[in-house]
């Protein structure tokens, strides 16, 4: 099956900071998503993103498809982006293809 | 995105009993839900597809007899951890989707569930 990986496996930094998240797949994927996952467990959507570029705020993602990869970038970091930033993905026709996720990135912001 | 609500939050049981696990789909009728299952600083394991109206597929190494997946109607997905064991302890988490390509998926709250 498709392999998920994402880089860095942890990242410490300091409030105001960057940081480039990472996530490589091994095939082609009609579907990509990068999440949240805050304290309580509960999986917050941040991009739907097979493709292209986007940009929510301080957060910004972009997949090159072609190079099966996608970076999840975070500006201006604040303590409140603590958390494991996972990117998953999905393969097959329509949208009902089965959701496969990376490792994750543990992401702690010092204040 | 969907709106999903997922029951109870949390539940503790007594080794050997059974515990059920609700999935809703608020604002549109879902023909495909998903199950995951997340060990503690782990990542999410896909358990099971549940497929309305017909039996669930379930991943290699998910034993079905133990996870029951019940998709009765379009909008409610049940998991039941059958005899529950302390090493069935873990996060649950349902996930559906819009079969129309351009959604993403969408995930339930989550369910601990602690076996004591």
């Amino acid at each position: 099956g498709i392999q998920v990986e994402q880089s860095p496996p942890d990242l410490i930094l300091q409030e105001g900071a960057n940081s480039t998240l990472r996530c490589n797949f091994s095939d082609s994927v009609n579907n990509l998503q990068w999440f949240h996952q805050n304290p309580w467990g509960q999986l917050i959507n941040l991009f739907y993103i097979p493709s292209g570029t986007k940009q929510n705020g301080r957060l910004s993602a972009t997949t090159v498809a072609t190079e099966r990869y996608s970076l999840l970038y975070i500006s201006s970091s604040q303590t409140t982006d603590s958390g494991v930033y996972f990117c998953a993905v999905a393969q097959g026709s329509g949208n009902t293809g089965k959701l496969i996720f990376g490792q994750g990135t543990t992401l702690q912001v010092k204040p | 995105g969907a709106v999903v609500s997922q029951h109870p939050s949390w539940v503790i049981c007594k080794s050997g009993t059974s515990v059920k696990i609700e999935c809703r789909s608020l604002d549109f009728q879902a023909t495909t839900m998903f199950w995951y299952r997340q060990f503690p600083k782990q990542s999410l394991m896909l358990m099971a597809t549940s497929n309305e109206g017909s039996k669930a597929t379930y991943e290699q190494g998910v034993e079905k007899d133990k996870f029951l997946i019940n998709h009765a109607s379009l909008t409610l997905s049940t998991l039941t951890v059958t005899s529950a064991h302390p090493e069935d302890s873990s996060f649950y988490i349902c996930s559906l989707t819009r079969t129309t390509v351009g959604y993403g998926y969408t995930f339930g709250s989550g369910t601990r569930l602690t076996v004591v």
